[in-house]
């Protein structure tokens, strides 16, 4: 059973940012919460991860709301080549990491 | 260059002909996994490895095998492919961060045709 619920699919302007939600809402007090991304066919990119606490590296942003029960991952400036499924993964236990079927994100000129 | 390397990247074969899909790393990591990714299905975990001679099953571990001898090579096998393994195999490794994986790094993929 997925532990994640995104959007299928959603739009964004290139340059504007791009906010993609995800709930988590049966996650537990020591579980991750994951992002990564692929492109076309490619393996599957790591972009960022958080327990509690916002992060921010140089892809992206991760808003954890303050229950844990949803986050939102934030591309300040989405270009062309962001155009990518993105998949949000609460990592269940050891070992195992489940990918759902993730946001199909069209960055659009 | 730090990277994980999967071979064959396609293979087309026949139903039952036994088959080794190789994954290998050079980050000296200790966990490895194997996915399948299908249309509207997305990415679901195969077989995971903690650490040499430890493997645990996925969501989908049905008609597979793996092993861990060594802690670079993770192969996936299929000792009797069946046409519903179509599909397309993704490697990862990843290092453990108090004991959990921490973020994994993909190899390219491999696409799989079982007529």
């Amino acid at each position: 059973d997925a532990k994640t619920t995104q959007p299928p699919s959603m739009d964004c302007a290139e340059g504007r940012a791009a906010n993609l939600p995800c709930n988590h809402s049966t996650i537990s007090g020591n579980e991750y919460v994951y992002w990564y991304r692929q492109i076309h066919s490619q393996g599957p990119q790591y972009i960022i991860h958080g327990l509690k606490n916002n992060e921010t590296n140089e892809m992206a942003s991760l808003i954890i709301t303050e229950d844990r029960k949803s986050s939102t991952l934030i591309l300040p400036h989405a270009t062309l080549r962001d155009t990518a499924v993105y998949y949000c993964i609460v990592r269940l236990g050891s070992g195992d990491m489940r990918f759902g079927a993730g946001t199909r994100l069209t960055v659009k000129p | 260059e730090a990277q994980v390397t999967q071979n064959p990247r396609y293979l087309i074969t026949v139903t039952g002909k036994k088959l080794t899909v190789t994954c290998s790393q050079n980050m000296n990591h200790e966990y490895m996994s194997w996915y399948r990714q299908d249309p509207g299905l997305g990415l679901r975990q195969i077989y995971y490895s903690m650490n040499v001679e430890v493997t645990d099953k996925g969501d989908v571990p049905e008609g597979y095998k793996v092993s861990r001898k060594e802690k670079r090579n993770f192969p996936l096998i299929l000792e009797s492919p069946s046409p519903n393994q179509t599909s397309l195999y993704f490697c990862a490794s990843s290092p453990l961060l108090a004991g959990e994986p921490e973020t994994q790094y993909f190899g390219p993929g491999t696409r799989l045709l079982v007529l």
